[in-house]
């Protein structure tokens, strides 16, 4: 069995301000995580993901993440929060245990940037 | 690569009639995934196919239901349609390492 769970449904941060977006993970077994980003109207996009090759995980749009085991999360971090990064951001798992596993998504993340 | 396609983008239907949405999924991805997403609901399951055999399943009523090709392609069915049908429906194909690519969503409105 498998779940992530994303903390806050809405959060609201000040341009140039660190973004974090919280979730944490459930996995029986070793698991592959991912973030997706969605603009509105449009579908889910990847923006970075966890396959155990490194901890901290760095990827587009200046987003990075960092797998803790130990917290079993995988919250995701910008430095420097830009008006475009305003979208709705989910966490999802799959279990690292060959291809084609099912993905389970979290209730997502909308993040407003504020001037 | 071309993507992840779906069709219609739009639709407009009424209440008690039927719909078919249409998923082409990228070049040798075996799996498509059919997501339906509300402001109310937020982004829900719906299911799961694999090499033409539905593997998973959400928690949806038997009006929504789903086929997929010997191509890879998919559609879903949603008959009798109800208000609350009114949704952003999303498919996606999984790569072999489960990254999952979304097609733009078809928009679905329910008069």
């Amino acid at each position: 069995a498998q779940s992530v769970t994303q903390l806050g449904s809405h959060v609201s941060v000040s341009e140039g301000a660190l973004v974090l977006l919280r979730c944490n993970y459930s996995s029986s077994v070793p698991p592959y995580l991912f973030w997706y980003v969605q603009y509105p109207n449009q579908g889910l996009q990847l923006l970075l993901k966890y396959t155990s090759a490194a901890t901290l995980v760095k990827g587009i749009n200046g987003f990075e993440a960092e797998f803790k085991k130990s917290e079993t999360s995988f919250h995701l971090t910008k430095p420097s929060a830009h008006m475009s990064d305003a979208a709705e951001y989910f966490c999802a798992v799959s279990p690292h245990s060959g291809g084609y596993q099912k993905v389970t998504f979290g209730t997502g993340t909308k993040l407003q940037v504020i001037p | 690569k071309a993507g992840v396609t779906q069709t219609p983008r739009y639709l407009i239907k009424t209440r008690g009639q039927q719909v078919t949405l249409s998923c082409s999924p990228i070049s040798g991805h075996r799996s498509v995934s059919w997501y339906q997403q509300t402001p109310g609901q937020g982004l829900q399951f719906l299911f799961e196919y694999f090499s033409e055999t539905q593997r998973n399943k959400g928690n949806f009523p038997g009006r929504f239901s789903g086929r997929q090709f010997s191509n890879s392609r998919s559609e879903m069915n949603v008959s009798t349609l109800e208000l609350g049908d009114s949704a952003l429906y999303l498919c996606a194909s999984s790569s072999p390492s489960n990254e999952q690519f979304f097609g733009p969503g078809t928009r679905l409105t329910v008069l």
